[in-house]
């Protein structure tokens, strides 16, 4: 089986604007999380969806929102960007269990 | 509030040495404990994890021990070898409904392996 692609891999943005980024889970995953990693926070939880449904919300600003939509694609979107939220972005997806598979990642740099 | 604490920050270790990274947690309701290494430019991979109910699991030359009374958990990494010079990160989660839930990463170790 594929693993889990998210694109695009790297993005360059300006303060301001706003940012989509989308991941593919693994056939037959109905469940996709975010993750944002940063070299002074680590790794923290965004958001997951399951069935088109978000369940469970890490705490993060409201300008931070997510979709899933019928096949189990998601994307994640970022208004008003602000220098902080440079980051890689990870997309993780499971069965529906504790087992979470990431994807590479969206390396997004804020200029 | 950390709520899982990873130690050591980085870790130097020669070829054919023993790797131990060591997390603590205080969430007891925690009921998953995975381990993730992660190369430059890559996601996280998951390397092996533990339930609760079970001291120590082991796969190939990697063995996560558990003490629960003491809220820790190690990986230990046997006959380390230069590939396995990456950043490693220990996380818990509860999932009392079966389903996905998320997870909560420690701050990481850096391992080098060296020649």
């Amino acid at each position: 089986k594929a693993g889990v692609t998210q694109t695009p891999r790297y993005l360059i943005k300006t303060r301001g604007q706003q940012v989509t980024l989308s991941c593919s889970p693994i056939s037959g995953h109905r469940s996709v999380s975010w993750y944002q990693q940063t070299p002074g926070q680590g790794l923290q939880f965004l958001f997951e969806y399951f069935s088109e449904t978000q369940r469970n919300k890490g705490n993060f600003p409201g300008r931070f929102s997510g979709r899933q939509f019928s096949n189990s694609r998601s994307e994640m979107n970022v208004s008003t960007l602000e220098l902080g939220d440079s980051a890689l972005y990870l997309c993780a997806s499971s069965l529906g269990g504790n087992t979470q598979y990431f994807g590479p990642g969206t390396r997004l740099t804020v200029l | 509030q950390q709520q899982v604490k990873q130690s050591p920050q980085s870790l130097i270790v020669q070829k054919g040495g023993i790797s131990i990274i060591n997390c603590a947690y205080e969430n007891t309701a925690f009921d998953y404990f995975p381990w993730y290494q992660q190369f430059p430019g890559k996601g996280p991979a998951l390397l092996i994890a533990i339930r609760p109910d079970v001291s120590e699991k082991k796969e190939g030359r990697f063995t996560i021990s558990f003490n629960k009374s003491a809220k820790q958990f190690s990986l230990h990494i046997m006959d380390s070898q230069p590939g396995d010079s990456a950043t490693y990160f220990c996380a818990a989660t509860l999932n009392p409904s079966g389903t996905a839930s998320k997870l909560t990463f420690g701050t990481g170790t850096r391992l080098q392996v060296t020649l």
